[in-house]
Formats: structure tokens, C-alpha cells, sequence
């Protein structure tokens, strides 16, 4: 089974604090991607990645980086964090070619900021 | 602009009877649909897909159908379970470029003893 791992299920931040979403997958996945996840909007892609070093924006990147220096691995990094920043943030995976379209997710980091 | 929506916001029905999810897409050339679904405090979860070259497809207990012509999809359940309690996303793959899921908002489907 594929599995989507994100290192944190609940965490609380303060404004400005830098804040770092780690996401790990064990498909050997070339794509990952962050989403957060609101109520009444879904879900809206931050960023997502290609390949080991490689990042492409989303619709929502502002306030947001990433990092993927391990193809398993790919990290959503809050500068200084906002309160508007409050929300659920889901990790996902898939691999190139033919199954590429379906993406798998992880359970999700619910990060609150106060 | 690119949208995938869903009719009903909330949906109850008794267990053991079947459920009907719509979802409207604005898109005509997107090619491939996916149904999620999200049971409380988990990520979402791969249902079934479908390519818009077909109009049904099939699985455990879930129906997928897709009528090109208005842009609609349904995901049907047949017998629901409460285990089936949860929210079910549609989402539509948009062409070009990344492989950018657009999501629906969501439908919360409860079960009625």
C-alpha cells in the first residue's frame, strides 16, 4: 500500500514563527504535493514538485515554500507564520506515467496559529 | 475559469439504502475524474476515477457515471454502510501543464440507522 506519512497531526504556532510541515512517501513517488484545506474553499494547492529540487507554485504559494532535497521527501515551510495560516495542510503523492493522475494523501497536519 | 462543484453540501440517508453524490464540472476538456473520500481527522482517500471517454464505471458497492453532454458526475453507493459516513470529494484533472487536481468542495454523507 502506499503510505503518506506527515510528521505532525496537531501543531500550535505562534504569529511569525517559522513553521516547517514535514511529508514523507514510500512509493518511490516522483510527484508530491501540498494542499491545505478549508471549510467552504476544499482543497487549494500550495505547491508541488517534480523531482528531487524542483518546485512549481500552486494557486495559493504566497507565504508558503517548499523544499525536496530527497525524492521522499518534501517539506512546506511557513516563513513567519499568520493566523490566516490557521488550517488543515494534506501532503500527497503519485508517481510519472501512467498512474500518474491519482494522487495519495496523508492524514493531514492541522496547524493552529495563535 | 476551471470549477468543480458539488450540488448538495449535505446528504442523509438510512442505512442499507443507496446514495446518489452529484458534481458539476465547468470545464469541457478535462479528461479524467476521481472520487475521494474523507472520513473524520483522515487525508482523503482514492474511490474510483473515470476518463471522460466512458460513461459508467464500476466497483465494490460504488457506481461512477458521467454525462459529458450537462458536465455532471454521481458517485452512487449501494447499500450504505456507516462506515460510508464521511465527506466525498469529485475532482477533475486540468490539462495542461502540472497534473492539477481541481477539487470540489465536498458533500458530508451521513447515515440514518
Amino acid at each position: 500500500d502506499v503510505k503518506v506519512t506527515q510528521s505532525s497531526r496537531y501543531l500550535v504556532k505562534r504569529t511569525g514563527e517559522k513553521v516547517f510541515l514535514e511529508c514523507v512517501q514510500d512509493m518511490d513517488h516522483e510527484n508530491m504535493f501540498w494542499y491545505r484545506q478549508d471549510p467552504g474553499l476544499g482543497l487549494r494547492l500550495i505547491y508541488f514538485s517534480y523531482d528531487v529540487k524542483m518546485k512549481e507554485k500552486g494557486d495559493i504559494p504566497e507565504g508558503y515554500s517548499v523544499s525536496r532535497e530527497k525524492k521522499e521527501r518534501f517539506s512546506l515551510i511557513l516563513e513567519s507564520a499568520s493566523t490566516n495560516q490557521t488550517s488543515m495542510y494534506l501532503c500527497a503523492s503519485n508517481p510519472a506515467g501512467e498512474a500518474k493522475n491519482i494522487q495519495y494523501f496523508g492524514a493531514g497536519t492541522r496547524l493552529s496559529v495563535l | 475559469g476551471e470549477s468543480v462543484g458539488l450540488h448538495l453540501p449535505t446528504l442523509s440517508v438510512q442505512e442499507g439504502d443507496n446514495s446518489i453524490i452529484n458534481c458539476a464540472y465547468s470545464n469541457s476538456a478535462s479528461d479524467y475524474f476521481i472520487w475521494y473520500k474523507q472520513e473524520s481527522g483522515k487525508g482523503p482517500q482514492f474511490i474510483i476515477d473515470i476518463r471522460s471517454n466512458m460513461d459508467k464505471r464500476q466497483g465494490q458497492r460504488v457506481t461512477v457515471l458521467l454525462n459529458k453532454t450537462v458536465k455532471h458526475l454521481s458517485l452512487q453507493i449501494a447499500a450504505t454502510q456507516p462506515g460510508d459516513s464521511a465527506v466525498y470529494f469529485c475532482a477533475e484533472i486540468a490539462l495542461g501543464g502540472a497534473q492539477k487536481l481541481v477539487f470540489g468542495q465536498g458533500t458530508r454523507l451521513t447515515i440514518n440507522p
